[in-house]
């Protein structure tokens, strides 16, 4: 079946470095690939996403590239910050369900 | 304004109790849903309702009803509660059950069960 598969955290950084959260997915179709955020005590926010192949997704400085022939969706930032620690989930939607699913989430804490 | 709200926040019972989880959102979608996140952050769907009507059921004890008054309501109803559901179940919604919608989420609601 469908599935989503993250690199397993945690993930330390210092601020300013660069940040690459690997996430790969088995899909049948053509699924819709979202990054949710989940900081501390808080719902997952939709981070960013991208409905077909070859579409950048971008936000807050995040950016995530939807690679069919690699069926990746990485997450990237440039820059981290403190403020970036949280735990990301990457998701697909399935086109014939419509149904989500997550990834376990990686868990990301930049240290000043 | 809260977009999906969730309550209560913070809910500690003891086992073999039934407890109830109330879900609202305000953005006029039309699909709602219902996830368990274990203490590893692992999240997982449970129901998925579309317009008051059940379309996603996954393997969840009967033990859990969900009930849709309306498609801006989906409470979650949990009989004779068992350790493992200890959890943080969120309630998110989406505009409709197709495409690429957002799903927003509530803030979610931790179960201990004792």
């Amino acid at each position: 079946g469908d599935s989503v598969t993250q690199m397993e955290g945690p993930v330390t950084l210092s601020e300013e470095a660069f940040l690459t959260i690997n996430c790969t997915y088995t899909a049948t179709g053509y699924p819709s690939l979202f990054w949710y955020v989940q900081y501390p005590g808080e719902g997952l926010q939709l981070l960013l996403k991208a409905t077909k192949a070859d579409d950048k997704g971008s936000n807050k400085g995040f950016e995530a590239t939807y690679r069919k022939e690699t069926t990746s969706f990485h997450l990237e930032k440039g820059s981290v910050q403190v403020s970036d620690s949280a735990v990301y989930f990457c998701a697909l939607l399935t086109s014939g369900t419509y149904k989500y699913i997550f990834g376990t989430g990686t868990r990301l804490k930049v240290l000043a | 304004d809260t977009a999906v709200s969730q309550t209560p926040k913070y809910l500690v019972t003891q086992m073999g109790n039934d407890k109830s989880i109330k879900c609202e959102q305000n953005l006029g979608h039309d699909t709602m849903y219902w996830y368990k996140q274990d203490s590893k952050k692992f999240l997982k769907i449970m129901f998925s309702y579309n317009n008051k009507e059940l379309i996603i059921n996954e393997t969840v004890p009967n033990r859990f009803s969900p009930k849709s008054p309306d498609k801006a309501h989906l409470n979650l109803h949990i009989n004779s509660l068992e350790l493992g559901d200890s959890a943080v179940y969120f309630c998110a919604s989406s505009r409709n059950s197709r495409g690429a919608g957002e799903q927003y989420f509530g803030p979610g609601t931790r179960l201990t069960v004792t």
